[in-house]
């Protein structure tokens, strides 16, 4: 069975701050991808990033940045410079060797303040 | 890009009532779809695997019969929530893979509020 956790239900920053959103995953399959959504309150999934298992580098992406790490079966996402737009609810999920078939954590609900 | 379309994007009924929500994929074929449920300031939680030209796959504790599913063409798939009542009130989002690159791609969900 697959389970991910978003050990952070909400977080409140103020503007212009770091924020590092937590995942943890598990899983027995060997072959796995690891995905962030970002769901603004008007309710569609943004997708953010996918990671299959056997890449482990750190990717950036602009203000984006995310951390994977096997040995802790973290997947862990920094905003750098937040900004009120990234006020949102973000969505760590996993996906095994079932096509589409996603595992969702419970969510982080990010709210950034001017 | 590959694009999922769901509608309606929101739907209000009484109670008794059965909705139809149909998910498209736009400019790919998708033998395989994905119905989502969400519950307010809940996590989505998957409800059903649904496969063209054959029956829907349901997780468990999904009643297959409240919630009707076809995928009668590789583009389209639609999910009826039969006899709705307020705890039916949720949102509703499908999503489908491209099957040579696994990109998975959502549709914009569809808010259902029975009264």
């Amino acid at each position: 069975a697959q389970k991910v956790t978003q050990a952070q239900t909400e977080i409140s920053v103020v503007e212009k701050e770091d924020v590092t959103l937590d995942c943890v995953y598990e899983t027995r399959d060997t072959t796995y991808y690891l995905f962030w959504y970002k769901q603004p309150p008007s309710g569609e999934l943004v997708f953010l990033i996918r990671r299959n298992s056997f890449d482990e580098q750190n990717e950036i992406s602009g203000r984006y940045s995310w951390n994977f790490q096997k040995s802790t079966s973290s997947f862990n996402f920094t905003i750098t410079a937040s900004q009120v737009v990234d006020s949102a609810v973000y969505f760590c999920a996993q996906r095994g060797t079932s096509y589409g078939k996603l595992t969702f954590g419970q969510g982080t609900i990010l709210t950034v303040h001017p | 890009g590959a694009v999922v379309s769901q509608h309606p994007s929101r739907v209000i009924c009484k109670s008794g009532t059965s909705v139809k929500i149909e998910c498209r994929s736009l400019d790919f074929q998708a033998t395989t779809m994905f119905w989502y449920r969400q519950f307010p300031k809940q996590s989505l939680m998957l409800m059903a695997t649904s496969n063209e030209g054959s029956k829907a796959t349901y997780e468990q504790g999904v009643e297959k019969d409240k919630f009707l599913i076809n995928h009668a063409s590789l583009t389209l798939s639609t999910l009826t929530v039969t006899s709705a009542h307020p705890e039916d009130s949720s949102f509703y989002i499908c999503s489908a893979n491209l099957e040579h690159t696994g990109e998975l791609f959502f549709g914009e969900g569809s808010r259902l509020t029975v009264l």
